[in-house]
Protein backbone atom coordinates (compact mmCIF):
# COMPACT_ATOMS: atom_id res chain seq x y z
CA UNK A 1 0.00 0.00 0.00
CA UNK A 2 1.42 2.83 -1.20
CA UNK A 3 1.15 5.57 1.55
CA UNK A 4 2.08 8.72 -0.15
CA UNK A 5 1.31 9.20 -4.03
CA UNK A 6 3.14 11.93 -6.04
CA UNK A 7 2.64 13.26 -9.54
CA UNK A 8 3.74 13.43 -12.29
CA UNK A 9 6.56 11.34 -12.67
CA UNK A 10 8.57 13.61 -15.15
CA UNK A 11 7.64 16.91 -15.66
CA UNK A 12 9.59 19.57 -18.49
CA UNK A 13 9.30 23.25 -17.81
CA UNK A 14 10.45 26.27 -19.83
CA UNK A 15 12.77 28.81 -17.73
CA UNK A 16 10.66 31.34 -16.01
CA UNK A 17 7.69 29.16 -15.60
CA UNK A 18 6.04 27.41 -12.93
CA UNK A 19 6.34 23.76 -11.76
CA UNK A 20 4.19 21.81 -9.56
CA UNK A 21 4.35 18.58 -8.33
CA UNK A 22 1.93 17.17 -6.14
CA UNK A 23 1.40 14.70 -3.00
CA UNK A 24 -1.50 12.61 -1.24
CA UNK A 25 -1.59 10.95 1.72
CA UNK A 26 -3.73 8.06 3.30
CA UNK A 27 -2.64 8.44 6.79
CA UNK A 28 -4.04 10.98 8.52
CA UNK A 29 -1.84 10.45 11.47
CA UNK A 30 0.79 11.96 9.53
CA UNK A 31 1.66 15.77 10.36
CA UNK A 32 5.17 16.74 9.41
CA UNK A 33 5.11 17.12 5.31
CA UNK A 34 8.93 17.56 3.43
CA UNK A 35 9.92 18.14 0.19
CA UNK A 36 13.49 16.86 -0.82
CA UNK A 37 15.57 17.70 -3.77
CA UNK A 38 18.08 15.40 -5.25
CA UNK A 39 21.20 16.25 -7.73
CA UNK A 40 22.34 13.33 -9.61
CA UNK A 41 25.01 11.46 -7.92
CA UNK A 42 23.80 12.78 -4.94
CA UNK A 43 22.07 12.44 -1.83
CA UNK A 44 18.26 13.97 -1.12
CA UNK A 45 18.67 17.46 0.66
CA UNK A 46 16.13 18.55 2.59
CA UNK A 47 13.92 21.71 0.65
CA UNK A 48 11.27 22.79 2.44
CA UNK A 49 8.52 21.28 5.04
CA UNK A 50 5.09 22.43 6.15
CA UNK A 51 2.79 21.11 9.62
CA UNK A 52 -0.67 20.61 8.76
CA UNK A 53 -1.97 24.17 10.81
CA UNK A 54 -0.70 26.05 8.22
CA UNK A 55 -2.00 26.16 4.37
CA UNK A 56 0.86 27.49 3.09
CA UNK A 57 4.84 27.81 3.80
CA UNK A 58 6.85 29.89 1.12
CA UNK A 59 11.16 30.20 1.17
CA UNK A 60 11.97 31.86 -2.01
CA UNK A 61 10.77 30.83 -5.01
CA UNK A 62 9.14 27.57 -3.73
CA UNK A 63 5.99 26.86 -1.87
CA UNK A 64 4.42 23.88 -0.10
CA UNK A 65 0.66 24.59 -0.29
CA UNK A 66 -1.07 22.33 1.78
CA UNK A 67 -5.01 21.26 2.10
CA UNK A 68 -5.97 19.17 5.02
CA UNK A 69 -9.36 18.29 4.39
CA UNK A 70 -8.25 16.70 0.79
CA UNK A 71 -5.23 15.22 1.90
CA UNK A 72 -3.12 16.50 -0.61
CA UNK A 73 0.20 18.91 -0.60
CA UNK A 74 2.11 20.64 -3.72
CA UNK A 75 5.47 22.06 -4.44
CA UNK A 76 5.09 25.02 -6.47
CA UNK A 77 8.23 26.50 -7.78
CA UNK A 78 8.35 29.92 -9.28
CA UNK A 79 10.58 31.55 -12.25
CA UNK A 80 11.58 28.09 -12.87
CA UNK A 81 15.68 27.84 -13.65
CA UNK A 82 17.83 25.31 -14.90
CA UNK A 83 19.73 24.65 -11.83
CA UNK A 84 16.54 23.40 -10.40
CA UNK A 85 16.37 20.59 -12.46
CA UNK A 86 16.77 17.58 -10.31
CA UNK A 87 14.69 14.88 -9.02
CA UNK A 88 12.25 16.00 -6.11
CA UNK A 89 10.92 13.72 -3.66
CA UNK A 90 7.56 14.49 -1.33
CA UNK A 91 7.63 12.88 1.83
CA UNK A 92 5.19 12.26 5.28
CA UNK A 93 5.87 11.17 8.67
CA UNK A 94 3.93 11.07 12.17
CA UNK A 95 6.11 12.77 14.77
CA UNK A 96 5.90 11.48 18.22
CA UNK A 97 8.58 10.08 20.80
CA UNK A 98 11.29 8.00 19.19
CA UNK A 99 12.42 8.45 15.51
CA UNK A 100 10.76 9.67 12.69
CA UNK A 101 10.65 7.38 9.42
CA UNK A 102 10.02 9.36 6.32
CA UNK A 103 7.28 7.83 3.63
CA UNK A 104 8.62 8.69 0.35
CA UNK A 105 6.63 9.49 -2.64
CA UNK A 106 8.24 7.93 -5.87
CA UNK A 107 9.68 11.16 -7.09
CA UNK A 108 9.37 13.70 -9.87
CA UNK A 109 12.13 14.09 -12.18
CA UNK A 110 12.13 18.15 -12.86
CA UNK A 111 13.67 19.08 -15.99
CA UNK A 112 14.26 23.05 -16.87
CA UNK A 113 14.72 24.01 -20.41
CA UNK A 114 16.19 27.49 -21.13
CA UNK B 1 32.58 19.03 6.64
CA UNK B 2 29.82 17.74 9.17
CA UNK B 3 27.75 14.83 7.38
CA UNK B 4 26.93 11.57 6.75
CA UNK B 5 29.81 9.67 5.04
CA UNK B 6 29.21 6.05 3.27
CA UNK B 7 31.63 3.81 2.52
CA UNK B 8 32.36 2.08 0.15
CA UNK B 9 30.90 4.32 -3.37
CA UNK B 10 30.21 1.91 -5.88
CA UNK B 11 30.51 -1.99 -5.46
CA UNK B 12 29.84 -4.65 -7.39
CA UNK B 13 28.95 -8.31 -6.00
CA UNK B 14 28.44 -12.22 -7.28
CA UNK B 15 25.18 -13.72 -6.65
CA UNK B 16 25.97 -14.96 -2.73
CA UNK B 17 28.42 -12.97 -1.72
CA UNK B 18 28.12 -10.91 1.47
CA UNK B 19 29.30 -7.53 2.32
CA UNK B 20 28.90 -4.80 5.01
CA UNK B 21 27.82 -0.89 3.93
CA UNK B 22 28.93 1.48 6.29
CA UNK B 23 27.96 4.82 7.27
CA UNK B 24 28.81 7.19 9.77
CA UNK B 25 27.02 10.81 10.89
CA UNK B 26 28.99 13.77 13.02
CA UNK B 27 26.10 15.51 14.27
CA UNK B 28 25.83 13.86 17.22
CA UNK B 29 21.80 12.81 15.74
CA UNK B 30 20.04 10.00 17.69
CA UNK B 31 18.37 8.10 14.49
CA UNK B 32 20.08 6.65 11.80
CA UNK B 33 18.11 5.23 8.34
CA UNK B 34 19.01 2.87 6.03
CA UNK B 35 17.06 3.27 2.41
CA UNK B 36 17.07 2.22 -0.90
CA UNK B 37 16.23 3.65 -4.19
CA UNK B 38 15.41 1.73 -6.97
CA UNK B 39 13.89 3.22 -10.95
CA UNK B 40 10.61 4.48 -10.30
CA UNK B 41 10.14 3.42 -6.81
CA UNK B 42 11.45 6.34 -4.59
CA UNK B 43 13.24 6.00 -1.18
CA UNK B 44 11.83 2.53 0.91
CA UNK B 45 13.13 1.73 4.26
CA UNK B 46 15.36 -0.98 5.39
CA UNK B 47 16.05 -1.04 8.74
CA UNK B 48 16.51 2.65 10.77
CA UNK B 49 17.95 2.77 14.57
CA UNK B 50 15.75 5.15 17.24
CA UNK B 51 18.88 5.45 18.95
CA UNK B 52 22.16 3.75 19.88
CA UNK B 53 21.31 0.17 20.91
CA UNK B 54 17.80 -0.25 19.12
CA UNK B 55 16.89 -1.10 15.78
CA UNK B 56 13.97 -1.91 13.96
CA UNK B 57 12.20 -3.12 10.10
CA UNK B 58 11.50 -0.75 7.96
CA UNK B 59 9.37 -1.40 4.77
CA UNK B 60 12.12 -3.68 3.17
CA UNK B 61 14.11 -5.42 5.64
CA UNK B 62 14.63 -9.18 3.78
CA UNK B 63 17.94 -10.17 2.98
CA UNK B 64 19.50 -7.32 5.48
CA UNK B 65 21.27 -6.85 8.74
CA UNK B 66 22.08 -3.80 10.82
CA UNK B 67 24.18 -3.03 13.47
CA UNK B 68 24.24 0.38 15.27
CA UNK B 69 27.93 0.08 16.40
CA UNK B 70 27.72 3.52 18.39
CA UNK B 71 26.16 6.93 18.07
CA UNK B 72 27.96 7.72 15.16
CA UNK B 73 27.78 4.64 13.31
CA UNK B 74 25.70 2.22 11.59
CA UNK B 75 26.46 -0.32 8.91
CA UNK B 76 24.13 -2.57 6.61
CA UNK B 77 25.40 -5.99 5.44
CA UNK B 78 23.90 -7.91 2.87
CA UNK B 79 24.52 -11.67 3.96
CA UNK B 80 23.96 -13.42 0.57
CA UNK B 81 23.49 -10.54 -2.12
CA UNK B 82 21.36 -11.15 -4.90
CA UNK B 83 20.36 -9.93 -7.94
CA UNK B 84 16.82 -7.97 -6.53
CA UNK B 85 19.70 -6.27 -4.01
CA UNK B 86 21.17 -3.96 -7.23
CA UNK B 87 20.34 -0.99 -6.11
CA UNK B 88 21.83 2.54 -4.61
CA UNK B 89 21.78 2.44 -1.01
CA UNK B 90 21.77 5.71 1.09
CA UNK B 91 22.27 6.25 5.00
CA UNK B 92 20.34 8.93 7.19
CA UNK B 93 20.39 10.57 9.70
CA UNK B 94 17.96 12.89 12.19
CA UNK B 95 17.69 14.28 15.77
CA UNK B 96 14.91 12.46 16.23
CA UNK B 97 13.04 13.67 18.58
CA UNK B 98 10.16 16.88 17.63
CA UNK B 99 12.18 19.84 17.65
CA UNK B 100 14.97 17.74 15.81
CA UNK B 101 12.62 17.56 12.56
CA UNK B 102 13.35 21.09 11.85
CA UNK B 103 15.93 19.95 10.34
CA UNK B 104 15.37 16.56 8.40
CA UNK B 105 17.14 14.10 7.57
CA UNK B 106 21.16 14.41 6.72
CA UNK B 107 21.65 11.94 3.76
CA UNK B 108 24.88 10.50 2.54
CA UNK B 109 26.19 10.48 -0.93
CA UNK B 110 25.04 7.12 -1.44
CA UNK B 111 26.71 3.58 -2.10
CA UNK B 112 25.82 2.34 -5.49
CA UNK B 113 26.32 -1.43 -5.20
CA UNK B 114 25.55 -4.15 -8.31
CA UNK B 115 24.96 -7.88 -7.79
CA UNK B 116 25.67 -9.98 -10.90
Amino acid sequence: QQQVKQSPQSLIVQKGGISIINCAYENTAFDYFPWYQQFPGKGPALLIAIRPDVSEKKEGRFTISFNKSAKQFSLHIMDSQPGDSATYFCAATRSGAGSYQLTFGKGTKLSVIP
Amino acid sequence: NAGVTQTPKFQVLKTGQSMTLQCAQDMNHNSMYWYRQDPGMGLRLIYYSASEGTTDKGEVPNGYNVSRLNKREFSLRLESAAPSQTSVYFCASSEGRRGGMRAGYTFGSGTRLTVV
